[in-house]
C-alpha cells in the first residue's frame, strides 16, 4: 500500500515564501508529482521529481529526498493567485500515481 | 495544449438510475483515468485504462464500471446510483506506452454529480 501525508491547510502573506511538505511510504518509487488546483477547476501539473535534489521552475521549486521519503514544494514571491490546493502524487512500483489529500494554501494581503 | 473534456459540469440523478459520465481527450494519449474527489479525502482512483478495451480497477471500483471502445473516449458508469456516490468526478489522461512512462496527467474540469 501507499501512504502520502501533507498538511491540510497553510496560510501565508503575499510576497512571502511558503514550503509545502509531502512525506510518503510506498512500495517502490518511480517519481513524485506536484499539481495545483484552484477551487472549481482541474488540477494542473507543476513539477516532477524522480532523482534527489531541487528542480526549479520560476517562482516554484520542488525538492525530493528518496531516502527520507520526503518532498517539498517551495513557492516564492507569493501572489494572491497562488491561493489554491496543492496535490502531491507519488508513482510507486505500479507506476500508477497515488494522490495525497492536498494542502489548501491561503495567501492573504 | 492537451484538452480533456468531460460531458457535463453538473449532473443530478436519482437513486437507482444508471449514470454515464463521458470523457474525451484529443491528444492520442494511451492512458486514461477516472477519479472521485471528496473533501478531506483527496483524489481516489476508481478505474484506469492503458489501451483500448483494456481496464484495470483502482482503489475504489465498487459500484462502478468503465468502457473504452475508442482510444480518445473513456466512460464511467454507475450501475445503480446511490447517495454515497455524490461527488466530484475527474477524468485524466497521460501519454506514454502503457503506464511505464511517468508522464504528468492532464485533467478535465470535472463533473459534480449529485444523487438524490
Amino acid at each position: 500500500g501507499q501512504n502520502i501525508d501533507q498538511p491540510t491547510e497553510m496560510t501565508a502573506t503575499e510576497g512571502a515564501i511558503v514550503q509545502i511538505n509531502c512525506t510518503y511510504q510506498t512500495s517502490g518509487f518511480n517519481g513524485l508529482f506536484w499539481y495545483q488546483q484552484h477551487a472549481g477547476e482541474a488540477p494542473t501539473f507543476l513539477s516532477y521529481n524522480v532523482l534527489d535534489g531541487l528542480e526549479e521552475k520560476g517562482r516554484f521549486s520542488s525538492f525530493l529526498s528518496r531516502s527520507k521519503g520526503y518532498s517539498y514544494l517551495l513557492l516564492k514571491e507569493l501572489q494572491m493567485k497562488d491561493s489554491a490546493s496543492y496535490l502531491c502524487a507519488v508513482s510507486g512500483g505500479s507506476y500508477i500515481p497515488t494522490f495525497g489529500r492536498g494542502t489548501s494554501l491561503i495567501v492573504h494581503p | 495544449d492537451v484538452k480533456v473534456t468531460q460531458s457535463s459540469r453538473y449532473l443530478v440523478k436519482r437513486t437507482g438510475e444508471k449514470v454515464f459520465l463521458e470523457c474525451v481527450q484529443d491528444m492520442d494519449h494511451e492512458n486514461m483515468f477516472w477519479y472521485r474527489q471528496d473533501p478531506g479525502l483527496g483524489l481516489r482512483l476508481i478505474y484506469f485504462s492503458y489501451d483500448v478495451k483494456m481496464k484495470e480497477k483502482g482503489d475504489i471500483p465498487e459500484g462502478y464500471s468503465v468502457s473504452r471502445e475508442k482510444k480518445e473516449r473513456f466512460s464511467l458508469i454507475l450501475e445503480s446510483a446511490s447517495t454515497n456516490q455524490t461527488s466530484m468526478y475527474l477524468c485524466a489522461s497521460s501519454s506514454g506506452t502503457g503506464l511505464n512512462s511517468n508522464q504528468p496527467q492532464h485533467f478535465g474540469d470535472g463533473t459534480r454529480l449529485s444523487i438524490l
